[in-house]
């Protein structure tokens, strides 16, 4: 069966320094692999999507992310992290390009230190 | 900005009462979707549809129903609610080409049954 696995529930950074968060999936087929965060009280937003091609994908706020097909990961990256980061982030896999049918991992709390 | 709505955004009631929660975009979507969100966990697709009269269930069961009747408009209803039913529920909508697919999330409703 399909699943996305976020291992850390919670990270703390502090301010200017770099963030990663780690998204491994299990999926038979060619993943369609998503970042989102979700800041308090508001609707999911799309960071970056990765359907094919360069394992390296850029996406907005300055977040990029790196398939890594024989890790299975897709993990997130932000080279340093700004108070207005602190959100909740989610990855997530989807069946193919054009549905919103997605599998979610738990998602990862980021908290930013002054 | 996604063009893409729910209200209430809280909803308090008692068991056994019928519910309506109301999701609306304004983006021309055929494809729409509810998603399931308990505290600290992966967000759960209870039901989507792919454009008007056409309605299917998620990978997450749910007593909830819903209803596309019009383009814009995705309903979910609850007959009874439970306890159980204490959730917060995610909308969101997809459109744009065959390999560039966005999702949109509505705010969300923050449902809680006593």
């Amino acid at each position: 069966a399909q699943s996305v696995t976020q291992p850390d529930i919670h990270i703390t950074v502090s301010e200017g320094a770099s963030l990663e968060l780690r998204c491994n999936y299990s999926y038979g087929a060619t993943p369609y692999l998503f970042w989102y965060v979700q800041s308090p009280g508001q609707g999911l937003q799309l960071l970056l999507k990765y359907f094919s091609g360069d394992t390296l994908v850029q996406g907005i706020k300055g977040f990029e992310a790196e398939f890594k097909r024989s890790q299975s990961s897709f993990n997130l990256r932000k080279p340093s992290v700004h108070w207005s980061d602190a959100a909740e982030y989610f990855c997530a896999v989807g069946f193919s390009s054009n549905t919103g049918k997605l599998i979610f991992g738990q998602g990862t709390t980021l908290q930013v230190k002054p | 900005e996604a063009d893409i709505y729910q209200t209430p955004r809280y909803l308090v009631i008692g068991t056994g009462k019928k519910i309506t929660l109301e999701c609306s975009q304004t983006m021309g979507h055929d494809k729409m979707y509810w998603y399931q969100q308990d505290p600290g966990m992966e967000l759960h697709l209870i039901h989507y549809s792919y454009g008007v009269n056409s309605t299917e269930k998620g990978d997450l069961s749910s007593e909830s129903t819903v209803s596309r009747i019009r383009t814009e408009h995705f309903p979910l209803t609850l007959e009874s609610a439970r306890p159980s039913h204490t959730s917060q529920y995610l909308c969101a909508s997809s459109g744009g080409s065959a390999t560039n697919e966005k999702l949109f999330f509505g705010s969300g409703t923050q449902l809680s049954v006593l």
